[in-house]
């Protein structure tokens, strides 16, 4: 299993400014995910984050407005900049423990929940 | 592209037996995934299903058709604690792993 904590679990922030997220994972991985989670809807992935490597983002998303940082195999950080009301989401950080082999299940953090006003 | 449907809302009675269907279009299938979430909460994982057929855990049971790209997630014994968003979710491999939800499923267990 895997143990993911985020920090800050909540923040309201104003237009125009920028938030980075931080996960935490307990064990190593070498895929870690970002989702977004907009009121009432399901989980849209934003870009899947490898560690050495640039992270890929998913169709709609821009690394200009989503940059992720992946120093090492237990940490990622996601930054929201230049935020507008839009943006008002709950961000989740995911691993899949599928490239160890073995596993059969998606760990996700506690959620970020974002107000941008 | 990558698709998956499932309907938006069910409604059951407490004690009932309640199906919901997920069907999905994706190429480099590679397993999928039931979860369940409470209002603010992150989602909880129920089941795993890659080969065909029938998982069941305990009040929970989910089924796959590759070939027919179908699934559903049965629950059994519906308790008031089951309402919920139930979120199935396929697992792909496109040269890298990734999860893709579909919209979600909000069952509400009436008495």
């Amino acid at each position: 299993s895997a143990v993911i904590s985020q920090k800050p679990s909540r923040d309201i922030c104003q237009r125009g400014t920028s938030l980075t997220i931080q996960c935490q994972v307990d064990s190593q991985v070498t895929m870690m995910f970002w989702y977004r989670q907009q009121p009432g809807q399901s989980l849209t992935l934003i870009a899947t984050a490898n560690q050495g490597s640039e992270a890929t983002y998913e169709s709609g998303f821009v690394i200009d407005k989503f940059p992720i940082s992946r120093p090492n195999l237990t940490f990622s950080t996601l930054t929201v900049s230049n935020m507008s009301p839009e943006d008002s989401s709950i961000y989740l950080c995911s691993v899949d423990p599928q490239d160890r082999g073995g596993a059969d299940t998606q760990y996700f953090g506690p959620g970020t929940r974002l107000t941008v006003l | 592209g990558q698709n998956i449907d499932q309907p938006t809302e069910m409604t059951a009675t407490e004690g009932a037996i309640v199906q919901i269907n997920c069907t999905y279009q994706t190429s480099g299938f590679n397993g999928l995934f039931w979860y369940q979430q409470h209002a603010g909460e992150a989602p909880t994982f129920l089941s795993y299903n890659v080969l065909d057929g029938l998982e069941e855990k305990g009040r929970f049971s989910s089924f796959l058709s590759r070939s027919k790209g179908y699934s559903y997630l049965l629950l059994k014994e519906l308790q008031m604690k089951d309402s919920a968003s139930y979120l199935c979710a396929v697992r792909v491999d496109t040269g890298g792993f990734k999860t893709i939800f579909g919209a979600g499923t909000r069952l509400f267990v009436k008495a």
